[in-house]
C-alpha cells in the first residue's frame, strides 16, 4: 500500500517570502501521480500543482513549483511571493498510474500554512 | 467547466434520524465518484467509491450499512448516513474525476462538501 506523509503540521512565511512544504511518499509502483491540493477556508479542495513520476522536470504552475525526488521519495513544493491568499491547509497527495484513470487518491495529513502580512 | 456540486452544504439532524447527500456532477459524466469524510484540521479519509450501475466499494473499516451509498446515474451519487449519532458529525466531501478542458489527464474534482451535526 502506498503511504504519504507530512511531517509539519503547522507553518508560516511572511508575506512575499518564499516556503517550502515538504512531502515524503512510499510506493512500489514506478508510474504513478503526485499532487498539492489546496484548501482555504472555506473548505473546497483545489488543486495545486501535478507531477507525473515519469517525467523528471518539476512541474511549476506560476508561484508554485515542486522538486520531485523519485529515488528519495519526496515531493516538496514551493511557494514564491506569498500571498495572504495563500493561507490554507496543503495535502500532498499520490495516485497510482496503473489502476486507471478513476484511481483513488492517497492523502497525506496536511500542513497548516498561515501568511503574516 | 467539470464542477461538481453536493447538498446540502449544512445540515443538522437528530440522534437517530438518517440523512441523505447528494453529489452531483453538472457539466460532465462520471461512472465513478469518491466520497471522504474530513475532520476539523485533519486529512480526508476515504470512505468509499461509487460506481455507477454496481455496488460500492468500501474502504477497510467503514460500515457498509451505516453509510450507504447509490450511484443512481452517471451524474448522481447519493450517501445516506442511517440512524446517525454525534460521532457522525463530520465533514463529508465527494469527487468525481473526468478530464480537465484541453488536457488529456484525468482529474479529481471535489464538491464543496456537506457539513453534517447530528445532535
Amino acid at each position: 500500500a502506498q503511504t504519504v506523509t507530512q511531517s509539519q503540521p503547522e507553518m508560516s512565511v511572511q508575506e512575499a517570502e518564499t516556503v517550502t512544504l515538504s512531502c515524503t511518499y512510499d510506493t512500489s509502483e514506478s508510474d504513478y501521480y503526485l499532487f498539492w491540493y489546496k484548501q482555504p477556508p472555506s473548505r473546497q479542495m483545489i488543486l495545486v500543482i501535478r507531477q507525473e513520476a515519469y517525467k523528471q522536470q518539476n512541474a511549476t504552475e506560476n508561484r508554485f513549483s515542486v522538486n520531485f525526488q523519485k529515488a528519495a521519495k519526496s515531493f516538496s513544493l514551493k511557494i514564491s511571493d506569498s500571498q495572504l491568499g495563500d493561507a490554507a491547509m496543503y495535502f500532498c497527495a499520490y495516485r497510482s498510474a496503473f489502476t486507471g484513470a478513476n484511481s483513488k487518491l492517497t492523502f497525506g495529513k496536511g500542513i497548516t500554512l498561515s501568511v503574516r502580512p | 467547466g467539470a464542477v461538481v456540486s453536493q447538498h446540502p452544504s449544512r445540515v443538522i439532524c437528530k440522534s437517530g434520524t438518517s440523512v441523505k447527500i447528494e453529489c452531483r456532477s453538472l457539466d460532465f459524466q462520471a461512472t465513478t465518484m469518491f466520497w471522504y469524510r474530513q475532520f476539523p484540521k485533519q486529512s480526508l479519509m476515504l470512505m468509499a467509491t461509487s460506481n455507477e450501475g454496481s455496488k460500492a466499494t468500501y474502504e477497510q473499516g467503514v460500515e457498509k450499512d451505516k453509510f450507504l451509498i447509490n450511484h443512481a446515474s452517471l451524474t448522481l451519487s447519493t450517501l445516506t448516513v442511517t440512524s446517525a449519532h454525534p460521532e457522525d458529525s463530520s465533514f463529508y466531501i465527494c469527487s468525481a474525476p473526468t478530464l480537465r478542458r484541453g488536457s488529456s489527464y484525468n482529474e479529481q474534482f471535489f464538491g464543496p462538501g456537506t457539513r453534517l451535526t447530528v445532535l
